[in-house]
């Protein structure tokens, strides 16, 4: 079993909707969760960090963690073409202290 | 100003040889890592330096060395190069050791003939 799991996709969504992207652990001692975003060719960007159960909102992105199911999730509100990139889960704590444990990365295709 | 840079951006060499990359930060953080992203995009940490001293290092085949001068500097030499080491390199800092936000710089793209 992977330690960090996500649907590699491609998922597309048409311009305006709402993109889900979800992602499941597997170290239940993890406390840092974390969204990044890789456009092609180009290097990983933090977009979002979230640490307590619940939702955290900023801008158009909503971080979603419920550590009971292991489950953390990205919502992209009003997505735009700009979104279009790889979006990668990763963790930190646990087993994986004092590192970040990615998961393969989900690919979404925002289209006009 | 570049926060997080490499050399080269982009090297291809042949099996067997010897290469080294780069790393500067200019961010003033004091822990420093090495990511091996490979063809399908997974990324794994290799290496990561705080204040000098290496604390994290993975199941990496012993022919990578990362050297770290001073906390804004790590390099990554890499002996007797094979096909399976072509990959996209990056470099990343953070402020403190553990800290999950990490800043890349742009990757070094090796290619092994």
């Amino acid at each position: 079993q992977k330690e960090v799991e996500q649907n590699s996709g491609p998922l597309s969504v048409p311009e305006g909707a709402i993109a889900s992207l979800n992602c499941t652990y597997s170290d239940r001692g993890s406390q840092s969760f974390f969204w990044y975003r890789q456009y092609s060719g180009k290097s990983p960007e933090l977009i979002m960090s979230i640490y307590s159960n619940g939702d955290k909102e900023d801008g158009r992105f909503t971080a979603q963690l419920n550590k009971a199911s292991q489950y953390v999730s990205l919502l992209i509100r009003d997505s735009q073409p700009s979104d279009s990139a790889t979006y990668l889960c990763a963790t930190s704590g646990g087993t994986s202290y004092g590192k970040l444990t990615f998961g393969q990365g989900t690919i979404l295709t925002v289209h006009p | 100003d570049t926060a997080v840079s490499q050399t080269p951006k982009y090297l291809v060499t042949q099996m067997g040889n010897d290469k080294s990359i780069k790393c500067e930060q200019n961010l003033g953080h004091d822990t420093m890592y090495w990511y091996k992203q490979d063809s399908k995009k997974f990324l794994k940490i290799m290496f990561s330096y705080n204040n000098k001293e290496l604390i994290i290092n993975e199941t990496v085949p012993n022919r990578f060395s990362p050297k770290s001068p001073d906390k804004a500097h790590l390099n990554l030499h890499i002996n007797s190069l094979e096909l399976g080491d072509s990959a996209v390199y990056f470099c990343a800092s953070s402020p403190a050791r553990g800290a999950g936000e990490q800043y890349f710089g742009p990757g070094t793209r090796l290619t092994v003939t």
